[in-house]
């Protein structure tokens, strides 16, 4: 399964777009990307996945590049209920397993 | 629906004695996993299951053992408690391999 690398920390203001950066050089072709949040110590909250294509639902966006090395993940107009961990992963369609890195800490600043 | 249910939220342990987390979804899901987190890190993959009867290894399975009797309950068990183990445990749950995994609210183990 391809590794991730996310910057450790990010602040973004109230309201503003929050653009979370995730590198996946060694993705294969049936490798998805998930990205998931965490905040406090709650368990982890499923945000959004895709596989090739940009992506949107009502929480957030998901940009994968063309050559599929990395993504990004858009909150639109982020609040302060969004400070949290944000995990990327990258799954594979053949087997169950989701290894999680450290993620990104986004404080989210009022 | 409930969701994906742990039990108990908290837990202190004595080295050596062993216990069992309880994980319960009421989906349907035929995928269910347990993961640990330690302090300021990412979730590490203990075990997982692909439906009753069929479980395996993830990255730190040694000192836990996992059975999937039934679709809804997938219960982790400690054998001999280190303190080692002390973390947070979540247990989660999927419909499909490819979809949205909705994870329990934690297990708070400590091993003294």
């Amino acid at each position: 399964d391809a590794k991730t690398t996310q910057p450790p920390s990010m602040d973004c203001a109230e309201g503003r777009a929050a653009n979370l950066p995730c590198n996946h050089s060694t993705i294969s072709g049936n490798e998805y990307v998930y990205w998931y949040r965490q905040i406090h110590s709650q368990g982890p909250q499923y945000i959004i996945h895709g596989l090739k294509n940009n992506e949107t639902n009502e929480m957030a966006s998901l940009i994968i590049t063309e050559d599929r090395k990395s993504s990004t993940l858009i909150l639109p107009h982020a609040t302060l209920r969004d400070t949290a961990v944000y995990y990327c992963i990258v799954g594979s369609s053949g087997t169950y397993k989701y290894i999680f890195g450290t993620g990104t800490r986004l404080k989210v600043l009022a | 629906n409930a969701g994906v249910t742990q039990t108990p939220k908290f837990q202190v342990l004595k080295t050596g004695q062993s216990m069992t987390l309880q994980c319960a979804q009421d989906m349907n899901h035929e995928y269910m996993s347990w993961y640990r987190q330690d302090p300021g890190m990412g979730l590490r993959l203990i075990h997982y299951s692909v439906g009753a009867g069929i479980t395996d290894q993830g990255e730190v399975p040694n000192g836990y053992n996992v059975s999937r009797s039934t679709t809804e309950d997938f219960p982790l068990r400690l054998l001999s408690a280190a303190p080692s183990q002390t973390s947070v445990y979540f247990c989660a749950s999927s419909y499909r391999r490819i979809s949205e995994a909705f994870f329990g609210q934690g297990t708070r183990l400590t091993v003294v």
